[in-house]
């Protein structure tokens, strides 16, 4: 079964500070991996999705970075600001079986 | 485009009751995806609909069930409900690919299971 970590669990970081965020899984077969960001009390947006034939994607001020082989994800973020605090998720995609597998977040405060 | 509009956003109800939340997906957008978020097991995959017929399911109890209509919506319905049922349950709608597909999330609907 595909298990998926993040690490740290919480992180607190002055703003415009450059932080990046981890995520690894056990299962290196994925379809794909997928960052969103949770605000207290929402649902879940998405940030980036890489497919499994990518290294990276990038979004504005986000880098996200996938090695299937090591089993890790990196989510950059750079010029830190207060309004990125939030919960941060990763979600992986496995070749076998149909399910979305996700981490239990990094909660992000970026103090002014 | 309006985005993934749930209800009710608050539900309490109390153990052997039965309950159903409601989800609208984005326009044009016909697998809807529901998941359950809790303090202690994070998020999970319940099951995934696609053209009204259940494409996909996770491991849940066969208390759990869902339904799509013909417009897309979907609707999940929770019998003899438990205590640790108490979660946010999100619903998320995407393309043709449901899971593998960018998922876009509604605000959720929070049961509180009294």
């Amino acid at each position: 079964k595909q298990e998926v970590t993040q690490i740290p669990a919480a992180l607190s970081v002055p703003e415009g500070e450059n932080l990046v965020l981890n995520c690894s899984f056990t299962d290196s077969a994925i379809y794909n991996l997928q960052w969103f960001r949770q605000d207290p009390g929402k649902g879940l947006t998405s940030l980036l999705l890489i497919q499994s034939s990518q290294r990276e994607q990038t979004s504005g001020r986000l880098n996200a970075s996938l090695d299937k082989s090591s089993g890790r994800s990196t989510l950059y973020i750079a010029a830190s600001q207060p309004g990125d605090s939030a919960t941060y998720l990763c979600a992986v995609n496995s070749n076998s079986g149909y399910a979305l597998n996700f981490g239990k977040g990094t909660s992000l405060l970026v103090t002014p | 485009k309006a985005g993934v509009t749930q209800t009710p956003r608050y539900l309490i109800k109390t153990r052997g009751q039965q309950v159903t939340l409601s989800c609208s997906p984005i326009s044009g957008h016909r697998s809807v995806s529901w998941y359950q978020q809790t303090p202690g097991q994070g998020l999970q995959f319940l099951f995934e609909y696609f053209s009204e017929t259940q494409r996909n399911k996770g491991n849940f109890p066969g208390r759990f069930s869902g339904r799509q209509f013909s417009n897309s919506r979907s609707e999940m319905n929770v019998s003899t409900l438990e205590l640790g049922d108490s979660a946010l349950y999100l619903c998320a709608s995407s393309l043709g690919q449901g899971i593998r597909d960018t998922q876009y999330f509604g605000p959720g609907t929070r049961l509180t299971v009294l």
